[in-house]
């Protein structure tokens, strides 16, 4: 499968606990992206990675959020003491460098995440 | 500030028949680029078409077109000869067009459509 990957596809966790998730993009893409949806809404976006570089983070990523991209390859997002109000959908996606605007972004599965 | 509406949050339509999904949109970029998905119940997103901001002309991909009136500031989706498997949630974005931008797409609330048979 050549499309992006997420893992896990669900996660169930107990408030205050640590959570990490993994996204692998398309290997020719060198961005990176990873967006928050909550039920009922659009993906709201979270924070950009141009290869290993992390070039724009939201507002809505707080100081417990952190995401890296070693080697500009996959990316991992970790939350750190979880909260009720982080369970969303977390979604990961990958676009190409050629004539950007519009090439669209791939999205992957996303990563459910609910904290109990 | 960049901006989607989309302000239908459900929308029913007959197999076969078209439905027109309507988004409009806010920026002060004379560059942008316009999105439709769809996304399933299973979760992922998928890409249907794509309308540039300098575009003449109205973008279509298969049963998908897009009505894009720039004047109006709206990019509605039209699905002709609508299909069971079309039942889903469909999102406007926009993405901005500034060369040092991040290119990150900005979603609309999304329509939830579903096809009857």
């Amino acid at each position: 499968d050549t499309g992006v990957s997420q893992n896990p596809r669900h996660k169930i966790t107990k408030r205050g606990q640590n959570v990490t998730f993994r996204c692998d993009p398309i290997s020719e893409h060198n961005r990176l992206y990873w967006y928050r949806q909550t039920l009922g809404q659009g993906p709201e976006f979270l924070t950009y990675f141009q290869n290993e570089a992390q070039l724009e983070k939201s507002r809505l990523l707080s100081d417990r959020f952190s995401a890296e991209r070693p080697k500009g390859s996959f990316s991992t997002l970790e939350i750190q003491r979880t909260e009720q109000g982080d369970s969303a959908m977390y979604l990961c996606a990958s676009s190409g460098n050629l004539r950007v605007m519009n090439t669209e972004a791939f999205f992957g599965q996303g990563t459910r995440l609910t904290v109990v | 500030a960049q901006k989607i509406t989309q302000t239908q949050p459900g929308m029913f339509v007959q197999e076969k028949e078209a439905v027109t999904l309507d988004c409009t949109y806010d920026t002060s970029d004379p560059s942008y680029g316009l999105f439709w998905y769809k996304q399933p119940s299973s979760g992922e997103m998928i890409f249907l078409i794509y309308q540039g901001s300098y575009d003449q002309q109205n973008a279509t991909e298969g049963r998908y077109s897009l009505n894009f009136q720039k004047a109006r500031k709206s990019a509605n989706l039209v699905i002709s000869a609508s299909q069971l498997g079309d039942s889903a949630m469909y999102f406007c974005a926009m993405r901005e067009g500034r060369r040092d931008s991040s290119y990150k797409l900005i979603f609309g609330s999304g329509t939830r459509l579903l096809v009857r048979p």
